[in-house]
């Protein structure tokens, strides 16, 4: 069954700082990986995926995450967070064979000041 | 920018009532997703509908719900006789293709089950 973990329910961070947002997977097939955030009181929009093209990949507001099959992880990162960054973000997991569903890690609160 | 729609956005019910919840998926997409957020818990797998049939349920999904497509527009969860833990944001979510193509989700709605 696959699996996704998320270490750290909130991280901090001041305006300017480094993002970075962990997410280990766990899959007995290649998975598909994808983050998304969710604003307060909004659905969840999505920020990147992984299809098992380029390793590292580029999404929306600057995000970016390496896929590392070795270290089985998908880590999320931003080089300068904004305070219009503050969210929830989910990591997901599905995979190749042609299962439909998201598994969603338990989620990470970006805290961002001043 | 299509988005997929949910109406309404809180509902409050009496335990033991049926409630219908409503989705319009974006409109030239053929996968439809429900998805569901317990307060303080992961975002869980519901079920997924194709072709206008279940393709994929979890085991949470049981005879209590179901799900159709009445029209060329919506989607709906049905709840037959709601639990008070039924009580939860639940997500529509739609995808062109299946599998691993991205699932666009909406807004959520609210359901409290008093």
């Amino acid at each position: 069954a696959q699996s996704v973990t998320q270490l750290g329910s909130h991280v901090s961070v001041s305006e300017g700082a480094l993002v970075l947002l962990r997410c280990n997977y766990s899959s007995s097939v290649p998975p598909y990986l994808f983050w998304y955030v969710q604003y307060p009181n909004q659905g969840l929009q999505l920020l990147l995926k992984y299809t098992s093209a380029a390793t590292l990949v580029k999404g929306i507001n600057g995000f970016e995450a390496e896929f590392k099959k070795s270290e089985t992880s998908f880590h999320l990162t931003k080089p300068s967070a904004h305070m219009s960054d503050a969210a929830e973000y989910f990591c997901a997991v599905s995979d190749q064979a042609g299962f439909q569903k998201l598994v969603f890690g338990t989620g990470t609160r970006l805290l961002v000041s001043p | 920018e299509p988005e997929v729609t949910q109406t309404p956005s809180h509902q409050v019910t009496q335990m033991g009532q049926e409630v219908i919840l409503r989705c319009v998926p974006i409109s030239n997409h053929l996968y439809f997703y429900w998805y569901r957020q317990i307060l303080g818990q992961k975002v869980e797998f519901l079920v997924s509908f194709y072709n206008n049939e279940i393709s994929e349920k979890s085991e949470i999904f049981d005879d209590q719900f179901s799900v159709e497509r009445p029209d060329g527009s919506n989607f709906t969860l049905k709840i037959r006789s709601t639990k008070l833990e039924d009580s939860a944001m639940y997500f529509c979510a739609s995808s062109e293709r299946g599998a691993t193509d991205t699932q666009y989700f909406g807004p959520g709605t609210r359901l409290t089950v008093l």
